[in-house]
């Protein structure tokens, strides 16, 4: 089945820096990579997200960017601010199947003021 | 539009015990996902119900259970709890696709003494 590994499980940057977040997975037959956020106390709320048929995709400060031949998806956080301060997961599917998510370990991202 | 409700927020049970843990959808989304999280081994998948069916399973015992509800809502059990229970019990809705985007609700913590 699908094993989605996610680097680094801890990483602290200083307001106003980027970040990048990245996962690889193991089954060449996912094609959809969703970016998750979750906060204290809360749920994993879905931040971007990814389908095979492209490459990058931005949203605002927030980019993903996706490699099927080498199987590795990034996260990419510009202008860091401390409300951008909690844990990340990425998780790897095959879409049209309907095949549940594989979540990677998390990122647990802090940015200093 | 009111988002994924879970009720109890919070739970303290011994060895041995039984649980229910409820979980309410978005008004529309047909498809219910549960998810085990612990800092050991991150979002694991559980189950999925659609239309009242259990449409996908995860590698867990048979003492984690669910079922679906013709209103969409939906329970999970967890019967004879061991201490490695002990976990945020997330649920999450979508649509009618498991890869549909998936909205968690805020968990339920369940502590197992």
């Amino acid at each position: 089945g699908e094993n989605v590994e996610q680097h680094p499980s801890t990483l602290s940057v200083q307001e106003g820096d980027s970040a990048v977040i990245k996962c690889t997975y193991s089954d060449s037959a996912s094609n959809y990579f969703p970016w998750y956020k979750q906060e204290l106390g809360k749920g994993p709320q879905l931040i971007i997200d990814i389908r095979s048929n492209v490459g990058e995709k931005k949203d605002q400060r927030i980019a993903v960017t996706l490699n099927k031949t080498a199987k590795h998806f990034s996260l990419h956080i510009t202008e860091t601010q401390p409300e951008d301060s909690a844990v990340y997961f990425c998780a790897a599917s095959r879409g049209s199947g309907n095949t549940p998510l594989v979540f990677g370990k998390g990122t647990r991202l802090s940015v200093i003021a | 539009k009111a988002g994924v409700t879970q009720t109890p927020r919070y739970l303290i049970k011994t060895r041995g015990q039984q649980v229910t843990l409820s979980c309410s959808p978005i008004s529309g989304h047909r498809s219910v996902s549960w998810y085990q999280q612990t800092p050991g081994q991150g979002l694991q998948f559980l189950f999925e119900y659609f239309s009242e069916t259990q449409r996908n399973k995860g590698n867990f015992p048979g003492r984690f259970s669910g079922r679906q509800f013709s209103n969409s809502r939906s329970e999970m059990n967890v019967s004879t709890l061991e201490l490695g229970d002990s976990a945020l019990y997330l649920c999450a809705s979508s649509l009618v696709l498991i890869t549909d985007t998936q909205y968690f609700g805020p968990g339920t913590r369940l502590t197992v003494l």
